[in-house]
């Protein structure tokens, strides 16, 4: 089963607009990591925010984390043409779950020029 | 720049051959992991090896196995490909020693299985 899931699915914006993406998860984790991946390539790592962390910026990427609804969202402001990719958010539990990250279905971001 | 090298970006097989996808990094990273991503499904977690001789099966290890001989190769094996194995198959790697480590992914390995 998928420690977390991402809402929405798939998501169609303009350039210029901002692009919020959200992950839920199940059970309670050491961090929450957000990667991205272009068509039909490897995840590359975005940012990593800690389960005593509320939020986290990086560039034009904002994190934020509520461990009490076991949910994190990603913000990407004034998306670009090259910010089309899928995103995906993974849980860290730690030593408990054998220092495995798993993987939510993503989200497909469509940025339109 | 660390670096994660899957050996083969496209893979045709026939139904019942045996299949060896190699993985090798070069960050001397003690963990190592395959994943296989499908549409709507995400990444799951086939196989992962803490150190060399070392595995651990993940959420789907059926029909695969692994061997990591040496720290910097991981390899997965089909051993009788089946058309369910067409994927994406994903190698990842990062260090052991330290928490809040990100993942370092390779770059990809289509596989179509007839």
């Amino acid at each position: 089963s998928q420690q977390g899931e991402e809402d929405p699915q798939a998501l169609s914006i303009q350039e210029g607009e901002n692009a919020t993406m959200n992950c839920s998860y199940k059970t309670s984790i050491n961090n929450l990591q957000w990667y991205r991946q272009n068509s039909g390539r490897g995840l590359v790592h975005l940012i990593l925010i800690r389960s005593n962390e509320r939020e986290k910026h990086s560039g034009r990427l904002r994190v934020t984390l509520d461990t009490s609804k076991k949910s994190s969202s990603l913000l990407i402001t004034a998306s670009r043409a090259a910010d089309t990719a899928s995103y995906f958010c993974a849980t860290d539990r730690g030593e408990a779950a054998g220092n495995k990250l798993t993987f939510g279905g993503g989200t497909r971001v469509l940025v339109k020029p | 720049d660390v670096k994660v090298t899957q050996s083969s970006r496209y893979l045709v097989k026939r139904t019942g051959e045996k299949v060896f996808l190699e993985c090798v990094q070069d960050m001397d990273h003690e963990n190592m992991f395959w994943y296989r991503q499908d549409p709507g499904l995400g990444l799951r977690l086939i196989y992962f090896s803490y150190d060399v001789k070392m595995k651990e099966k993940g959420d789907i290890p059926e029909g695969y196995s692994v061997s990591r001989e040496k720290k910097e190769r991981f390899s997965l094996i089909l051993e009788s490909a089946s058309t369910n194995q067409t994927s994406m198959y994903l190698c990842a790697s990062r260090p052991f020693w330290r928490q809040d480590e990100k993942l370092f992914f390779g770059s990809g390995t289509q596989l179509s299985v007839l």
